[in-house]
């Protein structure tokens, strides 16, 4: 597609429910990002895979945080049991290459958890 | 580690005033530095970006220097629109092996017709 898709836009879960949002990257880009944004607040890093290999999970809050990208394209965020700090906008991007230095965002997905 | 610090808002400015949003940042090396600009309803849309030191990022009538001996990277614009109202992030990125982008908080920007 033209630029990066992510699925749902929104999402409304309850406390203790499992979630999937799923991210279509600009097609050829080779990295890709998954950031968390709280209301007010700036993007945080949460996860970067290059092809089909995670090679930074280091911003994943907790054990409950789960993503893959097991062909090197679409990626899937995963939260279990979610609670309610995880409310928040889950925000993809992609790049064309690693260290090509800018990304492109998806419009994200707005998770409430009530 | 590599952070990014940005003038707190919202600035609320009359259309045509002149606009500066301060940004510094911390990191080893030689970062990137971007100016994101997010839209009400929109998503993430990079505004302009800077290489190395001295190189100036411009569009849409928004400038800004990257200078490495004050670690600075200013947003400004010399007459600012009622549609330039939107939330602005200052970024960088850096090869720490991974090329993730560190925003600022952003700022949100009111500007009144």
């Amino acid at each position: 597609g033209a630029g990066v898709s992510q699925s749902p836009r929104y999402k409304v879960a309850k406390r203790g429910q499992d979630v999937a949002l799923r991210c279509d990257p600009i097609s050829g880009h080779v990295s890709l990002f998954w950031y968390q944004q709280a209301l007010g607040q700036g993007p945080e890093f949460l996860t970067y895979f290059q092809n089909e290999a995670q090679l930074d999970k280091s911003g994943l809050p907790s054990d409950r945080f789960f993503a893959e990208r097991p062909e090197g394209s679409v990626s899937t965020l995963k939260i279990q049991r979610t609670q309610q700090e995880d409310s928040a906008v889950y925000l993809c991007a992609s790049s064309p290459r690693q260290g090509s230095g800018r990304a492109f965002f998806g419009q994200g997905t707005r998770l409430t958890v009530v | 580690g590599n952070s990014v610090t940005q003038m707190e808002g919202p600035v609320t400015l009359s259309e045509e005033a002149f606009l500066t949003i301060n940004c510094t940042y911390t990191a080893t090396g030689y970062p990137s530095l971007f100016w994101y600009v997010q839209y009400p309803g929109e998503g993430l849309q990079l505004l302009l970006k800077a290489t190395k030191a001295d190189d100036k990022g411009s569009n849409k009538g928004f400038e800004a220097t990257y200078r490495k001996e004050t670690t600075s990277f200013h947003l400004e614009k010399g007459s600012v629109q009622v549609s330039d109202s939107a939330v602005y992030f200052c970024a960088l990125t850096q090869d720490t092996g991974g090329f993730k982008t560190i925003f600022g908080a952003g700022t949100r920007l009111f500007v009144k017709a």
